[in-house]
């Protein structure tokens, strides 16, 4: 079953402009993952933040992960066109558990 | 490096015909592999999980015969959709992964799309 639910289901901003996508869990997690995925396209991982992790920086992306709330949240900082994709969080709780995914944020920047 | 390749990209059938698909980790070996299946506009449900030389696990309400799984080496798994049909249409997507019980970052294919007529 999913685990995770992102808000918003779609964002549509301006290039330049910051893009915020939520992510939201129920149970607890070793590590919280987001991927981006392109129309038509396989999933790409785009950072990876763990449980004792508060913020992770790569790139343009910052992650922030709160356990005590359960939620995560992805920043794409002057975001471009090519930044247009769906991206999903997926949670991994450890051991030969397996990846749970969210139903995603559809971003769509205009140039 | 840690490329997953899929093929076919594309398949258009005929309703009762089996259709076979490949995954294939390019330059690592693969502990274990996943498919998955997406419907348009929405998320990945994992429908089953395979490691080397055993036997898949399928997610529940997965039905094994219908979908085949082998997973003969550390580089190659395959689905076969067998008597596919149109409800079977679908964006499959598989992914490897090199960590297993660790971190679980997982590396994805490119997804073949599977029209059923």
């Amino acid at each position: 079953s999913q685990q995770g639910e992102e808000d918003p289901q779609a964002l549509s901003i301006q290039e330049g402009e910051n893009a915020t996508m939520n992510c939201s869990y129920k149970t607890s997690i070793n590590n919280l993952q987001w991927y981006r995925q392109n129309s038509g396209r396989g999933l790409v991982h785009l950072i990876l933040i763990r449980s004792n992790e508060r913020e992770k920086h790569s790139g343009r992306l910052r992650v922030t992960l709160d356990t005590s709330k359960k939620s995560s949240s992805l920043l794409i900082t002057a975001s471009r066109a090519a930044d247009t994709a769906s991206y999903f969080c997926a949670t991994f709780r450890g051991g030969y558990s397996t990846l749970t995914f969210g139903k995603g944020t559809m971003l769509l920047v205009s140039p | 490096g840690a490329v997953v390749s899929q093929h076919p990209s594309w398949v258009i059938c005929k309703s009762g015909t089996s259709v076979k698909i490949e995954c294939r980790s390019l330059d690592f070996q693969a502990t274990t592999m996943f498919w998955y299946r997406q419907f348009p506009k929405q998320s990945l449900m994992l429908m089953a999980t395979s490691n080397e030389g055993s036997k898949a696990t399928y997610e529940q309400g997965v039905e094994k015969d219908k979908f085949l799984i082998n997973h003969a080496s550390l580089t190659l798994s395959t689905l076969t959709v067998t008597s596919a049909h149109p409800e079977d249409s679908s964006f499959y997507i598989c992914s490897a992964g090199r960590d297993r019980g660790l971190e679980e970052t997982q590396y994805f294919g490119p997804g073949t799309r599977l029209l059923v007529l």
